[in-house]
Parts: structure tokens; C-alpha cells; sequence
């Protein structure tokens, strides 16, 4: 199975910040990959497809990036709404999910 | 607007069949890939499995021999059984729509979770 490393596992910020998540596959996946928000209690939102597409509703100021092993999630200025849990995921079989980055309020 | 309703026993002893289903409104099952995703209390996600509205499925590995997902497209809706099921597969369970009409692209639409709990 891939393996996805996300970093950091939990991220204090202020709002306005920007804020970079970097998730990191242990082998080549293309651009197979998406980015998720959750909130507690709830179900993951879809934010990024194909590593770099912006899924149709999301602020512009979500953006995604990167390649092969090496992914990153920014959020160009941090908003009250965003604090939340972002993982990444891979899609090729069997698909798998990163750990995780916890964003919380600084 | 798609939206996706898990049902299902939300107690399953040790050893039984865990048994749930996803009923999709506002839109066709036709046409796109369904799928059971899993987190476990304050933990992160696991995919289970994901078939397509023709019937062909794809599962994890690591529960393949305890999984069957199926589709009812007469009642726009698809299932996932696990059998023999442990303490360890106590979680939320998630059924979500692939978008793009392909499995690459992720999940767009999932339904509120299911919270499964294994206990005698």
C-alpha cells in the first residue's frame, strides 16, 4: 500500500495566516491525489481533486500543488471557518488517507 | 442537490455481520462509483471499497476477505457487509459518491456517517 505522510500533524495559526500542509507519498501517484476538510462530527469536504483542481464551491483562497511524491495544501489566508482537520488522499488501489494536520486557532 | 443516508444497526456483537446501507436521493446511482469509507473514534480514514453502478467492486486488501459491496439500482441505493467483526471495527462509516464519474478524483458527495459500534 502507498503511505502518506502528512506534516505537521497539528498547526497553530492566526487568522489572515498563510498556511502550507505538505502530504507525502511513499512512492509515485501522479497527480492522484485530493485534499479533504473536516470539521468535527462531520463528513469530509472535498477541496482539491487532481492534486491542483479546485473542487467546484471552494474559496480560491484553497489552492493545491505539487506531483509524484510530494503534495501541498495552502490556504492563502487563514478564515474563522477553516479551523478544522485536513487529510490527503491518494487514489490509487487500495486508496489511502494521510494522518491528518489539525489546524487550530493560535 | 445528491444526498447520501447511511442506515444500519449501530450495535453489532463480536464475531456477527455488520450490515448497512446507503440510500442516494436527488440523483441517478447510474453512471459513478459508490464508496464505504470507515474512521474509527478520533481517528483517521480508512477506505473499504467502492463499486461501480454496473456491479464490479474493488476492495481494500486488508478487510477484502471479510467485505461484499453491493448495488440495488431499482432503490438507488448500494451495501456494504463485514463479517466477523471485532472491537476494532467499531467506527463511523461513511458511504460517498466519487466524483467525475471516475475514482480518481475523489469523494464529493458522502452521507453524515454511521457510528458502528462491536460490543457484546
Amino acid at each position: 500500500d502507498i503511505q502518506l505522510t502528512q506534516s505537521p500533524s497539528f498547526l497553530s495559526a492566526s487568522v489572515g495566516d498563510r498556511v502550507t500542509i505538505t502530504c507525502r507519498a511513499s512512492q509515485g501517484i501522479s497527480s492522484y491525489l485530493a485534499w479533504y476538510q473536516q470539521k468535527p462530527g462531520k463528513a469530509p469536504k472535498l477541496l482539491i481533486y487532481a492534486a491542483s483542481t479546485l473542487q467546484s464551491g471552494v474559496p480560491s483562497r484553497f489552492s493545491g500543488g505539487g506531483s509524484g511524491t510530494e503534495f501541498t495544501l495552502t490556504i492563502s489566508s487563514l478564515q474563522p471557518e477553516d479551523f478544522a482537520t485536513y487529510y490527503c488522499q491518494q487514489l490509487n488501489s487500495p486508496q489511502t488517507f494521510g494522518g491528518g494536520t489539525k489546524v487550530e486557532i493560535k | 442537490q445528491v444526498q447520501l443516508q447511511e442506515s444500519g444497526p449501530g450495535l453489532v456483537k463480536p464475531s456477527e455481520t455488520l450490515s448497512l446501507t446507503c440510500t442516494v436521493s436527488g440523483g441517478s446511482i447510474s453512471s459513478y462509483y459508490w464508496s464505504w469509507i470507515r474512521q474509527p473514534p478520533g481517528k483517521g480514514l480508512e477506505w473499504i471499497g467502492y463499486i461501480y453502478y454496473s456491479g464490479s467492486t474493488n476492495y481494500n486488501p486488508s478487510l477484502k476477505s471479510r467485505v461484499t459491496i453491493s448495488v440495488d439500482m431499482s432503490k438507488n441505493q448500494f451495501s456494504l457487509k463485514m463479517s466477523s467483526v471485532t472491537a476494532a471495527d467499531t467506527a463511523v462509516y461513511y458511504c460517498a459518491r466519487a466524483a467525475n464519474y471516475d475514482f480518481w478524483s475523489g469523494y464529493d458527495y458522502w452521507g453524515q456517517g454511521t457510528l458502528v459500534t462491536v460490543s457484546s
